[in-house]
C-alpha cells in the first residue's frame, strides 16, 4: 500500500521558475525523504527531514514538514531543464525496522 | 564507494516463463529492499531483508515470487511463472539499519525492466 500521495501528479514549468510539490501521508513517521527518478533510471536520494524538524535546505531544495497535518512540501528554486524527473516522497514509520514506503510521485517537466 | 549493482538491465520473457534478478548491495549495508514499480506509479515494497533474515514480505505474491539473501550480502528475486501484470521495473535498494531514532537514506540500483509478453 502507498503511504504517501504527492500533489500535483504532474507539473510543467519554465526554466528559472520555482517548482513546489506536496506529499501527504497517513501515519506517524520517524523521517520523510524525497527522491528523484530520471526516466528509466533508479531513484536518487535528495534530502531527509526528521520528524522533529520543520524545515531543511540543501542547495536549491527546501523541504518543510508539518507532522500535525501529516504533510511535507518540496520546493525547487530556479529550476533547470535537468530537474525534469519524477519526484517521490518516502516515509519511515516508527517500529517498522526501517521499512521505507513511497508515495505516488509528481512528474516535473521543466521547459526552456 | 561502489553503488548498488543490479542485473540484468532489461529482460523480455513470455508469460508462464521464469525469470531471476540479481542485486549486490553497498558493502556493509545490512538492509536490502526489493521494490516493484509499475509504469506511472511509485515503488511498491515487495520484500525487505535485514542481513539474511526477512523483515517484511507482506506484499510479496508468494505463490509466484520468491527471494533470498544468502550470507546476508547478494540477493536474488525470482518470478515463476510470470504473468503479464508482472511487467514492471524491479528495483533493489540498500541502506544502513535504522540509526538512532531518525534513520538514513536508501541507495538504489538502476533497476531491471521486465516485459512479459
Amino acid at each position: 500500500s502507498q503511504q504517501g500521495e504527492e500533489d500535483p501528479q504532474a507539473l510543467s514549468i519554465q526554466e528559472g521558475e520555482n517548482a513546489t510539490m506536496n506529499c501527504s501521508y497517513k501515519t506517524s513517521i520517524n523521517n520523510l525523504q524525497w527522491y528523484r527518478q530520471n526516466s528509466g533510471r533508479g531513484l536518487v536520494h535528495l534530502i531527509l527531514i526528521r520528524s522533529n524538524e520543520r524545515e531543511k535546505h540543501s542547495g536549491r531544495l527546501r523541504v518543510t514538514l508539518d507532522t500535525s497535518k501529516k504533510s511535507s512540501s518540496l520546493l525547487i528554486t530556479a529550476s533547470r531543464a535537468a530537474d525534469t524527473a519524477s519526484y517521490f516522497c518516502a516515509t519511515d514509520k516508527p517500529g517498522t525496522a526501517s521499512k521505507l514506503t513511497f508515495g505516488t510521485g509528481t512528474r516535473l517537466q521543466v521547459t526552456l | 564507494e561502489a553503488g548498488v549493482a543490479q542485473s540484468p538491465r532489461y529482460k523480455i520473457i513470455e508469460k508462464r516463463q521464469s525469470v531471476a534478478f540479481w542485486c549486490n548491495p553497498i558493502s556493509g549495508h545490512a538492509t536490502l529492499y526489493w521494490y516493484q514499480q509499475i509504469l506511472g506509479q511509485g515503488p511498491k515494497l515487495l520484500i525487505q531483508f535485514q542481513n539474511n533474515g526477512v523483515v517484511d514480505d507482506s506484499q510479496l505474491p508468494k505463490d509466484r515470487f520468491s527471494a533470498e539473501r544468502l550470507k546476508g550480502v547478494d540477493s536474488t528475486l525470482k518470478i515463476q511463472p510470470a504473468k503479464l501484470e508482472d511487467s514492471a521495473v524491479y528495483l533493489c535498494a540498500s541502506r544502513h539499519p535504522l540509526r538512532g531514532t531518525f534513520g538514513t537514506e536508501a541507495f538504489f540500483g538502476q533497476g531491471t525492466r521486465l516485459t512479459v509478453v
